[in-house]
């Protein structure tokens, strides 16, 4: 089955304690993102990956870093993670069509709580 | 700067009646158009897309109307049913090479039985 998979789905953490959100995808896709989804502001862009070891930020990349040493994974981390990053996070891939990319396929999401 | 508004932030519909969501955008760059539907504890899925080069796509019940001089959208649901009810957001992307979507904030869709 196709699928984007996030891990974990659910986290409470503190404060400037480092946490590792997974995501892996077995579609064989190039391009990989993470969004976050708050209240009011929709689905807004953290950072994405056209391909291995090719990263670039997105709309909102304050906090994160993430990298793509596989195709298949692209893990986000919160080297220091803060309350204002307490969020829904969705992971995303797709083929790469040219100058754009096809549709998104998501993950299920992980609800990140930081106290 | 949102540059994909969707000014409804929730709309009920009797079901079997038409359901419109509507969005507009600014970035006359934006070639190729989304919508996705999510529903609670779930990530959005795909619903339906439209390129720039149309005005109109249809999948079954879901059709997306594109109005470019306008900078407008909108997806209409015939006939809507109970199951429709979801979140819906529309996004937008250019063919830059950006590789970025911009997604509207959604639009809460209830189907009353």
């Amino acid at each position: 089955e196709a699928q984007v998979t996030q891990n974990p789905r659910y986290l409470i953490t503190v404060t400037g304690k480092k946490l590792t959100v997974t995501c892996s995808q077995n579609m064989n896709h190039e391009y990989m993102s993470w969004y976050r989804q708050d209240p009011g502001l929709g689905l807004r862009q953290i950072y994405y990956s056209m391909n291995v070891e090719v990263t670039d930020k997105g709309d909102v990349p304050e906090g994160y870093k993430v990298s793509r040493k596989e195709k298949r994974n692209f893990p986000l981390i919160l080297e220091s993670p803060s309350p204002n990053q307490t969020s829904l996070y969705f992971c995303a891939s797709s083929i790469l069509r040219g100058l754009n990319t096809g549709e998104l396929f998501f993950g299920e999401g992980s609800r990140l709580t930081v106290l | 700067d949102q540059q994909v508004k969707q000014n409804s932030p929730s709309l009920s519909v009797q079901e079997g009646r038409i359901s419109i969501l509507n969005c507009d955008y600014t970035n006359s760059m934006f070639d190729y158009f989304l919508w996705y539907k999510k529903y609670p504890a779930e990530g959005p899925t795909f619903l339906i897309s439209i390129s720039s080069i149309k005005d109109k796509n249809e999948d079954g019940r879901f059709t997306v109307f594109l109005n470019k001089s306008a900078k407008h959208l909108s997806l209409h649901i015939v006939p809507s049913q109970p199951g429709d009810s979801a979140v819906y957001f529309c996004a937008a992307s250019e063919a830059s090479g950006t590789y970025k979507y911009i997604f509207g904030t959604g639009t809460r869709l209830k189907v009353l039985a």
